[in-house]
């Protein structure tokens, strides 16, 4: 089966760093994604790693340890609308074929 | 705008109905994905579907059912419907079976059991 554990709840200050952190445990390990996803609204892809390590994409990057079953999404120099959920998702090919298990998301509060 | 589109967007009905879902997957995909979101729950992964056959199963009730047609959208069928059915239903379309590497969502379906 899969297990996928991340925070519940972060907050950090406008301007600062944070980093979310996210563990798993799967079978058939394929790629580990990262979503940002505002209330009632659709996730949005932020991120993708497959092989181990760090993957910069703006204000945003990712990390991924595969023998630790471990990565991060670093925010850095937060801005308000930051204030979301994100997912981390892990793609599992065990069954054959590619499928995402979602963890149950990190809101992110972000204050002035 | 993802290019994923659903209807319809919001859906409020009774305990015991039916209901039907639909989505459109982004031009070109052959993948579409549904997905569940309660409040209390994550984002739970149904059903896939990569052009017209069905690929990979998730959490999905047997009360739930799915389908994609030869023009590629699909239609997530919900029947005797209860309470705890009450979520943001999303659906998800991908470049194919092993191909593209993210997922793009849809607006989202929230539907309402009363």
């Amino acid at each position: 089966g899969q297990n996928i554990d991340q925070p519940t709840e972060m907050t950090a200050t406008e301007g600062a760093i944070v980093q979310i952190n996210c563990t798993y445990q799967t079978s058939g390990f394929n790629g580990l994604f990262w979503y940002q996803q505002h209330a009632g609204e659709a996730p949005t892809f932020l991120s993708y790693n497959v092989l181990d390590g760090l993957e910069e994409k703006g204000r945003f990057s990712s990390f991924l340890s595969r023998s630790k079953g471990y990565s991060y999404l670093l925010l850095k120099e937060l801005q308000m609308k930051d204030s979301a959920s994100y997912l981390c998702a892990v793609r599992d090919l065990g069954t054959g074929f590619q499928k995402l298990v979602f963890g149950t998301g990190t809101r992110l509060l972000v204050s002035p | 705008d993802s290019g994923v589109t659903q209807t319809p967007k919001h859906l409020i009905t009774a305990t015991g109905q039916r209901v039907t879902l639909r989505c459109s997957p982004r031009s070109g995909d052959l993948s579409v994905y549904w997905y569940q979101q309660s409040l209390d729950q994550g984002l739970q992964f149904l059903i896939q579907y990569y052009n017209g056959e069905e690929r990979a199963k998730g959490n999905i009730l047997e009360r739930f059912s799915a389908q994609q047609f030869p023009d590629l959208h699909s239609e997530l069928n919900l029947s005797s419907l209860e309470l705890g059915d009450s979520a943001l239903y999303f659906c998800a379309s991908s470049g194919g079976s092993r191909g593209s590497n993210e997922q793009f969502f849809g607006p989202g379906t929230r539907l309402t059991v009363l």
